[in-house]
């Protein structure tokens, strides 16, 4: 079964750090790029952090410099080190793996979505 | 960044009806754009890529369409497990922004 399970979240002071782990199962690890997601209680969805299967990083505005994503593909593990947290990163940390589908007949481009989903773990700053 | 408008926030729709939702770029993202559906207390789940095709699984009553900065999420025959939020996402540039989301509730 192809499955993500975050885990790390928990209760942190402004201005503290934390680390997120996702851990992958059923699936090749190291082909896939993986994406973070964080949903802040009674709100949206909001894209934060990216890592391809060449571990090149993305990161939304509202956390770079501050949050950091990594993996380890002889753990299957994916990772995200928070820093300077603040209370509006308060959230559910989902992480996600991305799946592509070939936009063009040539495959030059790709659709990409998060087709798979951990069940999330809650960050909260207070 | 590219923001993403959805609307309605809300709707109520009943059982049978159709629903459309409609989300809209700051700027063209071709027909780079998702769609999810996530219900109450749980995981987000993909439902369109590429702005009208189905994921794998995904009821044929869901349909999507556009492209550039308008597109919508159609669903015919609205059944009571499609009472649910849906989120448009845009994959054209990251960040990867999501829409606000639109909350589909029964009427």
């Amino acid at each position: 079964e192809v499955q993500l399970v975050e885990s790390g979240g928990g209760l942190v002071q402004p201005g503290g750090s934390l680390r997120l782990s996702c851990a992958a199962s059923g699936f090749r690890f190291s082909s896939y790029s993986l994406t973070w997601v964080r949903q802040a209680p009674g709100k949206g969805l909001e894209w934060i952090s990216y890592i391809s299967s060449s571990d090149g990083a993305q990161y939304a505005g509202s956390v770079k410099g501050r949050f950091t994503v990594s993996r380890d593909n002889a753990k299957n593990s994916l990772s995200l080190q928070m820093y300077n947290l603040r209370a509006e990163d308060t959230a559910v940390y989902y992480c996600a793996r991305e799946v592509g589908y070939c936009a063009t007949t040539s495959c030059s481009h790709y659709y990409y979505g998060l087709d798979v989903w951990g069940h999330g773990t809650t960050v909260t700053v207070s | 960044d590219i923001q993403m408008t959805q609307s309605p926030s809300s709707l109520s729709a009943s059982v049978g009806d159709r629903v459309t939702i409609t989300c809209r770029a700051s700027q063209s993202v071709n027909s780079y754009l998702n769609w999810y559906q996530q219900k109450s207390g749980k995981v987000p789940k993909f439902l369109i890529y590429g702005a009208s095709n189905l994921q794998g699984g995904v009821p044929s009553r869901f349909s999507g369409s556009g492209s550039g900065t308008e597109f919508t999420l159609t669903i015919n025959n609205l059944q009571p497990e499609d009472f649910a939020t849906y989120y448009c996402q845009q994959s054209f540039s990251t960040p990867y922004t999501f829409g606000q989301g639109t909350r589909v509730e029964i009427k």
